[in-house]
């Protein structure tokens, strides 16, 4: 089994539209929680952190629930330059410091 | 600021040869980590330097992969010799610190090719 699960997409959505990505996670002793963005052909950009809370900024909003081992990405209003790959990422934990990254999820989002 | 920087940004091998590929991270960073992603695969940690010392490197797939970085600044990744599945994008990340919550920045990555 993969340590973080996600949906590959893609997701086809017209500008304006909301949508949510959702991961799971095997290793409860993952401490953090990342989404990461990958525009075709470039490197993997943090787009916000995880926390149990939520957090939200702007357009996006991301929540942890670690009882059922999830992570989830909502985007409002999508616009043309969100189309991207969006990658749940984990910080393992247990004195190591490595990001564990998903496959992503291919989003495209079209006028 | 300059970012963390790869070179080359493609490279194309014959089976057998051997390659070198080099990252300048962020100027100060004492973490650096090495990643790849091979075709269809998720990007997968190979491992992660503090300073010029080797803090982990768990996720190197066998001993024809050697990383150093010497003196601390820069690091080369070197395969040799040069196997068909080691096809894929090599990443390079540094981060100013070791904590969870500290962000690591990503180079464009090294196009890696062997036929």
């Amino acid at each position: 089994r993969k340590e973080v699960e996600q949906d590959p997409g893609p997701f086809n959505v017209p500008e304006g539209a909301t949508v949510a990505f959702n991961c799971t996670y095997s290793n409860s002793a993952s401490q953090s929680f990342f989404w990461y963005r990958q525009d075709c052909r470039k490197e993997p950009k943090l787009l916000m952190s995880v926390y149990s809370s939520g957090n939200e900024d702007g357009r996006f909003t991301a929540q942890l629930n670690r009882a059922s081992q999830y992570i989830s990405l909502l985007i409002r209003d999508s616009k043309l330059s969100d189309s991207a790959t969006y990658l749940c990422v984990l910080h393992f934990s247990g004195g190591y410091n490595k990001l564990i990254f998903g496959a992503g999820t291919r989003l495209a989002v079209h006028p | 600021e300059a970012g963390v920087t790869q070179f080359p940004s493609h490279s194309v091998i014959e089976k057998g040869q051997t390659v070198t590929l080099r990252c300048d991270p962020i100027s100060g960073h004492d973490n650096l980590y090495w990643y790849r992603r091979v075709m269809g695969k998720e990007i997968k940690f190979l491992l992660h330097f503090v300073k010029e010392s080797k803090q982990d490197e768990s996720g190197m797939p066998n001993n024809r992969f050697l990383a150093e970085r010497t003196g601390g600044t820069y690091s080369t990744l070197k395969v040799q010799p040069a196997e068909l599945e080691d096809s894929g994008v090599y990443f390079c990340a540094s981060s100013l610190e070791m904590r969870e919550s500290t962000e690591a920045f990503f180079g464009q990555g090294t196009r890696l090719t062997v036929v």
